[in-house]
């Protein structure tokens, strides 16, 4: 069974400070996904990554995949309290159904 | 281009009793998921459907759920009888194909067992 650990499960800072949020895997994943979800809305993808030690930016959040793609990081410069949600890393199963594993999630708050 | 619709947007029953959910996808997408999102964790997937046939319904606890997906379009998914743990949201995402395609959730019903 592959699953994907996210951590921290939470993370409270103030506005302006960096966070970085991991996900981790024993298994290979040929892709892995980052989405955002805020309360009453469904997750919302922020990137897909692809190619081991690929490295996306958008914004203020950059998004890394382990060499070995059993793992990812999320980066977050000069947080903002609109940043806050749940983060959520996604991979797809090896199955080639389309069947995503999702990790449980980082929930983010960011004061003002 | 509308989002992928649901609803009710929320539901509370007593156990045992039964109840539906509906999902409409995005015009042309012709894979459709139903997740089951407990709080504090990541949605897991319950049933997967490509146009009217099921692709993956492995975690499906089939004794009480059930879906279907009537000409691959719009989609319910039911629960008889429901237990206390039942409690969660429930999440509908579509996508144009199955392998790497985005897939692209709706607002979720959340639903509350007491």
């Amino acid at each position: 069974t592959q699953l994907l650990e996210q951590s921290p499960q939470f993370l409270s800072i103030q506005e302006g400070e960096n966070l970085t949020v991991y996900c981790n895997s024993s298994s290979v994943f040929s892709s892995l996904q980052w989405y955002r979800q805020e309360p009453g809305e469904g997750p919302v993808l922020l990137v897909t990554v692809v190619t081991g030690g690929e490295v996306k930016k958008l914004k203020r959040l950059t998004f890394q995949f382990g060499d070995a793609r059993k793992d990812s990081s999320l980066h977050i410069t000069a947080a903002q309290p609109g940043d806050t949600g749940l983060y959520l890393c996604a991979g797809y199963g090896s199955s080639n159904t389309g069947k995503l594993i999702f990790g449980q999630g980082t929930t983010l708050q960011v004061k003002p | 281009e509308a989002g992928v619709a649901q609803s009710p947007r929320y539901k509370i029953i007593e156990k045992r009793q039964s109840v539906a959910f509906w999902c409409n996808p995005i015009s042309g997408h012709a894979t459709l998921y139903w997740y089951q999102q407990i709080l504090g964790q990541g949605p897991k997937l319950l049933i997967q459907f490509q146009n009217n046939g099921v692709v993956d319904d492995s975690q499906l606890p089939k004794d009480r759920f059930s879906a279907e997906r009537l000409k691959g379009v719009d989609s319910t998914l039911k629960i008889q009888p429901a237990k206390l743990e039942d409690s969660a949201v429930y999440l509908c995402a579509s996508s144009l194909g199955t392998t790497y395609n985005e897939q692209f959730f709706g607002p979720g019903t959340r639903l509350t067992v007491l």
